[in-house]
């Protein structure tokens, strides 16, 4: 079982539509999770962190189950700029170990 | 602020030639990164770097050499570079404690013919 692993979708959504993207990680004791955002032939940029309360920003909102060992990014009403691919990260054991999910594309259609 | 540089930003190699990737970055971040990253099997780790001079091994470091002599450069050398390392190559830094997040150079595009 891959430590991080993402939908790769791509995920095809109209605008104004809400969407969710899960990551399920493998390691029950990490410590600590990202949302990151990358843009085509682009570096990764910090969406966003994820605490154990859940964290909303705007339009984005993500959540941590760790229960069942997942983290969850939600984006209301969806914009044509939203269209990337979605990394998630997963902090675990030492500061230096941060694990990235394959990412999930996401395309939103006028 | 520059932030993460990187250079080049493309570079065509023929098998067995040697060539060295640099990453500069002005935030006096400790932490330093090099990833790789291919299609359908995300980023992953290359080398990373503590601190000024000193290095360490990530998931995936045959093949590649790394020095910090400087606190804000991170090289990333291939010796003699084979077709398996054809990527798209990014450097991350971040800050030493505290704050996680990894800003990330704009890449690298090696082809290894």
């Amino acid at each position: 079982r891959k430590e991080v692993e993402q939908d790769p979708g791509p995920f095809n959504v109209p605008e104004g539509a809400t969407v969710a993207f899960n990551c399920t990680y493998s390691n029950s004791a990490s410590q600590s999770f990202f949302w990151y955002r990358q843009d085509c032939r682009k570096e990764p940029k910090l969406l966003m962190s994820v605490y154990s309360s859940g964290n909303e920003d705007g339009r984005f909102t993500a959540q941590l189950n760790r229960a069942s060992q997942y983290i969850s990014l939600l984006i209301r009403d969806s914009k044509l700029s939203d269209s990337a691919t979605y990394l998630c990260a997963v902090r675990s054991g030492g500061y230096q170990k941060v694990t990235f999910g394959t990412g999930t594309k996401l395309q939103v259609i006028p | 602020n520059a932030g993460v540089t990187q250079t080049p930003k493309f570079r065509v190699l023929k098998t067995g030639q040697s060539m060295t990737l640099l990453c500069a970055q002005d935030m006096n971040h400790e932490y330093m990164y090099w990833y790789r990253q291919d299609p359908g099997m995300g980023l992953r780790l290359i080398h990373y770097s503590v601190g000024e001079g000193t290095t360490a091994k990530g998931e995936v470091p045959d093949g590649y050499n790394v020095s910090r002599l400087k606190k804000q450069n991170f090289l990333l050398g291939l010796e003699s570079a084979a077709p398996s390392q054809t990527s798209v190559y990014f450097c991350a830094s971040s800050y030493r404690a505290g704050q996680e997040t990894q800003y990330f150079g704009p890449g690298t595009r090696l082809l290894v013919l």
